[in-house]
């Protein structure tokens, strides 16, 4: 059973544009959730997060939207460069128990020059 | 610069052989999770190891064991290996839990080839 859902697979962009990546889940405990950047033979690496007290959270061109009872949240990349061409994922986890991240599928994103 | 090291970075097994993966954490957290990525999909929680302790555990059969040692550097061992066990291994780690522990850092991971 997939604890969180991701969306689009992937998704092309023009440079300059907004890249838009959606994530729900079902697990009601979930309190922290954080998008993660992968770039091909690397390990994720942390872009931003965000707890649900918050409905948005805003790092450089990152931003994080989180609707709370529609138990989804998305990353916006705003004007999207090239460099930004990775495979982002989305995650959640109930930071009480502090074990268990659970990863959406990812989304790879290709913007182009 | 997460500071979180795995080795080997790439190894190639076959079925029925035992592996050993080794992570050393950031400096500063004691709690080191592991995680299964096959090619095309998100990491999947294998386990966790907080101060030593297994500290939860995944949907994986108990031929995935780990350690931590006092230092807090782990090592993920794998028995009997099958092909699907072909994945990258990462290793996470993060503060205590409780202190801001649920931000997990990721180390480059190791390749497991098993043919």
């Amino acid at each position: 059973q997939q604890q969180v859902k991701q969306s689009p697979q992937s998704l092309i962009v023009q440079k300059g544009g907004i890249s838009i990546i959606n994530c729900a889940y079902e697990n009601t405990a979930f309190d922290y959730f954080p998008w993660y950047q992968q770039f091909p033979g690397k390990g994720p690496a942390l872009l931003i997060a965000i707890r649900p007290d918050v409905s948005e959270k805003k790092e450089g061109r990152f931003t994080i939207s989180f609707n709370k009872s529609a138990k989804q949240f998305s990353l916006h990349i705003m004007d999207s460069q090239p460099g930004d061409s990775a495979t982002y994922f989305c995650a959640a986890t109930d930071s009480n128990t502090g074990n268990q991240f659970y990863f959406g599928t990812g989304t790879s994103l290709t913007v182009i020059p | 610069e997460t500071g979180v090291t795995q080795s080997p970075t790439h190894l190639i097994k076959t079925r029925g052989q035992q592996v050993t993966l080794r992570c050393s954490s950031q400096s500063g957290h004691n709690t080191v999770s592991w995680y299964q990525q096959a090619l095309g999909q998100g990491p999947q929680f294998i386990f966790q190891y907080y101060r030593e302790e297994e500290n939860g555990r995944g949907n994986f059969p108990p031929r995935f064991s780990g350690l931590q040692f006092p230092n807090y550097s782990s090592e993920l061992n794998v028995n009997a290996l099958e092909l699907d066990d072909s994945a990258l291994y990462l290793c996470a780690s993060s503060p205590a839990i409780g202190t801001g522990g649920e931000t997990q850092y990721f180390g480059p991971g190791t390749r497991l080839l098993v043919l």
